[in-house]
């Protein structure tokens, strides 16, 4: 069974700052993977979509790599800014149906 | 614009009763999705739906049903809730393999 983990759970930087947030899986397998924000109270709002064939997707200041032989992906948001805050969840898809498994997430806090 | 739309946004319910959650969408998407997040578990898959007509089970479904009559609908049915059925659900289309969410509804089952 997929199980996909995202650490840190929760991290806290001053603006301006270039961060990574990571994410991975352990069935490498996958057909593509999907990195969300989910601001409090709201649903979840895609940001990228990579594919398996991919390496990285970019999307203004956010860019998503995946490393599927080791089963990791990595979402990089330059210089970040207080509206960044939110939790950012990660989700595999294994090809087999069109169903997401998700991680728990890291909560990102943008200190002004 | 299209858009997914979930309603009630929230709901309060007894043990035991029926409830049923809505979900539509403008986007004349094939694949439709329920999920639940809970703390400490994160979105979970409650059922799933291929096009009219199709439902499949997911990870979370017992005590939970859909149908799909049409494209833009697949409500959610909660046979008897339970409090163990307290959560924020979700609901997710998608043409391909791009999934897109709707805001979420909040169920409290007292």
């Amino acid at each position: 069974k997929q199980e996909v983990t995202q650490i840190p759970a929760a991290l806290s930087v001053p603006e301006g700052e270039n961060l990574v947030l990571n994410c991975s899986f352990t069935d490498s397998a996958i057909y593509n993977l999907q990195w969300f924000r989910q601001d409090p109270g709201k649903g979840l709002t895609s940001l990228l979509l990579i594919q398996s064939s991919q390496r990285e997707q970019t999307s203004g200041r956010l860019n998503a790599s995946l490393d599927k032989s080791s089963g990791r992906s990595t979402l990089y948001i330059a210089a970040s800014q207080p509206g960044d805050s939110a939790t950012y969840l990660c989700a595999v898809n294994d090809g087999s149906a069109r169903q997401l498994t998700f991680g728990s997430g890291t909560q990102l806090t943008v200190l002004p | 614009d299209a858009e997914i739309t979930q309603s009630p946004r929230h709901k309060i319910t007894e043990t035991g009763r029926q409830v049923t959650l809505a979900c539509h969408q403008t986007w004349n998407h094939n694949n439709m999705f329920w999920y639940r997040q809970d703390l400490g578990h994160g979105l979970r898959l409650i059922h799933y739906s291929y096009g009219v007509q199709d439902t499949n089970k997911g990870e979370v479904s017992d005590g939970y049903s859909v149908s799909r009559s049409n494209t833009e609908d697949l409500p959610l049915t909660l046979e008897s809730a339970a409090s163990s059925q307290t959560s924020v659900y979700f609901c997710a289309s998608s043409r391909g393999y791009e999934q897109y969410f709707g805001p979420g509804t909040r169920l409290t089952v007292t």
